[in-house]
């Protein structure tokens, strides 16, 4: 099954603690993302990747890194947490560049819900 | 900087009626996205639309796109209580997927 998996889906830390959501696709999917969901402000992107080691920053890219070693994982790193990085976490990818335009739509992982102390 | 504006941000409508659903926003794009979430879960692509004219169709649900009045519209047809849920419009100023910029959402709720 065609599929974005994020873990954990749930997490409560501490503040400082270092910790890591992972992100994996299957579909072979160029484009990949992050996205942060808060009550009455919509979605908004956190980093993104156009190709392997290729990542650039989203809309509040502030107290989070990513990489992309490898074209299916990209992981969203947070180096030391902090309360107000309390959010639904949402990883996503789409097809890339010079595909089938109206395929190439953004396809959403499940969500991972952290809680910072 | 792009703004996305979806209005109204909650609706109460009783199964049977119809509504619509707007989505402003604020820089040149021609590409366009509807997602439906419910409580708790992912979103789901409802439409994709591509060109300023585009008007798409599934069920009760049809979405438009008029890219000069930078205006999308989501409406719906006899509402039921299974098209309760978040709605988000999202404005894709690239074309290819890779920065979505979301509307605030809609919550919709459909009453018998």
């Amino acid at each position: 099954e065609a599929q974005v998996t994020q873990n954990p889906r749930y997490l409560i830390t501490v503040t400082g603690k270092k910790l890591t959501v992972t992100c994996s696709q299957n579909m072979n999917h160029e484009y990949m993302s992050w996205y942060r969901q808060d009550p009455g402000l919509g979605l908004r992107q956190i980093y993104y990747s156009m190709n392997v080691e290729v990542t650039d920053k989203g809309d509040v890219p502030e107290g989070y890194k990513v990489s992309r070693k490898e074209k299916r994982n990209f992981p969203l790193i947070l180096e030391s947490p902090s309360p107000n990085q309390t959010s639904l976490y949402f990883c996503a990818s789409s097809l890339g560049p010079g595909r089938d335009s109206g395929a190439n739509v953004l396809t959403f992982g499940a969500g991972s819900r952290l809680t910072v102390l | 900087e792009l703004k996305v504006e979806q209005n109204p941000l909650f609706l109460s409508m009783q199964e049977g009626k119809n509504y619509t659903i707007y989505c402003n926003y604020s820089t040149t794009s021609d590409r366009l996205y509807w997602y439906r979430q419910d409580p708790g879960k992912s979103l789901e692509s409802l439409f994709v639309l591509l060109s300023n004219g585009a008007v798409k169709q599934e069920g009760r649900l049809m979405a438009s796109l008029d890219t000069k009045a930078r205006l999308s519209t989501l409406h719906i047809t006899a509402a039921v209580h299974d098209l309760s849920a978040t709605y988000f419009c999202a404005v894709d100023i690239y074309g290819t997927a890779s920065k979505l910029t979301f509307g605030t959402g809609t919550r919709l709720q459909v009453t018998l």
